[in-house]
């Protein structure tokens, strides 16, 4: 069964500063990543994915990540923050081609300050 | 091209009652699947539904059910309410294969 880690629920910084969301991922088998987004009262936003090929993938608003398989991680990077950014973010795996059923990490909360 | 509707968005029912949540895929997406966020669990997959099938089914009990129409629209049914099924429900549907696009959710009130 895979399995999915968000170290920091909550994370502060500053406008302008880097954003890094870590997640760890379990899996016995190749696993697909996937980071979404969350706004106060919305649903889920997908912000980018990880299946297969390259380990750096880029999404929206600025947002990458680079799949490392040594450190069985997906950390989610933006070199500049917005205060548009504060949200939830929740990094899932799935090891099914399908992407039909995802396993959610607990989520991090990104505070963005002036 | 319109995105995933959930109907309704907001629900108040008391103990024992029973609640049906609507999902409406975007256009073309044949894979439905719902999942329940709550405080203190997180988001949790319920089930998945394609070309009317369940496909996958996660760790809820029996009271939980859904099905799927041949216009991929699904229904999800909880009976028997209980205080901790408040939540917001989330729908997502999907090409297959293909990542997943979240509807707005349905809160659930239990009283």
């Amino acid at each position: 069964a895979q399995s999915v880690t968000q170290l920091g629920s909550h994370v502060s910084v500053s406008e302008g500063a880097l954003v890094l969301l870590r997640c760890n991922y379990s899996s016995s088998v190749p696993p697909y990543l996937f980071w979404y987004v969350q706004y106060p009262n919305q649903g889920l936003q997908l912000l980018l994915k990880y299946t297969t090929g390259a380990t750096l993938v880029k999404g929206i608003n600025g947002f990458e990540a680079e799949f490392k398989k040594s450190e069985t991680s997906f950390h989610l990077t933006k070199p500049s923050a917005h205060m548009s950014d504060a949200a939830e973010y929740f990094c899932a795996v799935t090891d099914t081609g399908t992407a039909s059923k995802l396993t959610f990490g607990t989520g991090t909360r990104l505070q963005v300050t002036l | 091209k319109a995105g995933v509707t959930q109907t309704p968005r907001y629900l108040i029912k008391t103990r024992g009652q029973q609640v049906t949540l609507s999902c409406s895929p975007i256009s073309g997406h044949r894979s439905v699947s719902w999942y329940q966020q709550t405080p203190g669990q997180g988001l949790q997959f319920l089930f998945e539904y394609f070309s009317e099938t369940q496909r996958n089914k996660g760790n809820f009990p029996g009271r939980f059910s859904g099905r799927q129409f041949s216009n991929s629209r699904s229904e999800m049914n909880v009976s028997t309410l209980e205080l901790g099924d408040s939540a917001l429900y989330l729908c997502a549907s999907s090409l297959d294969p293909g990542e997943q696009y979240f509807g707005p959710g349905t809160r659930l009130t239990v009283t």
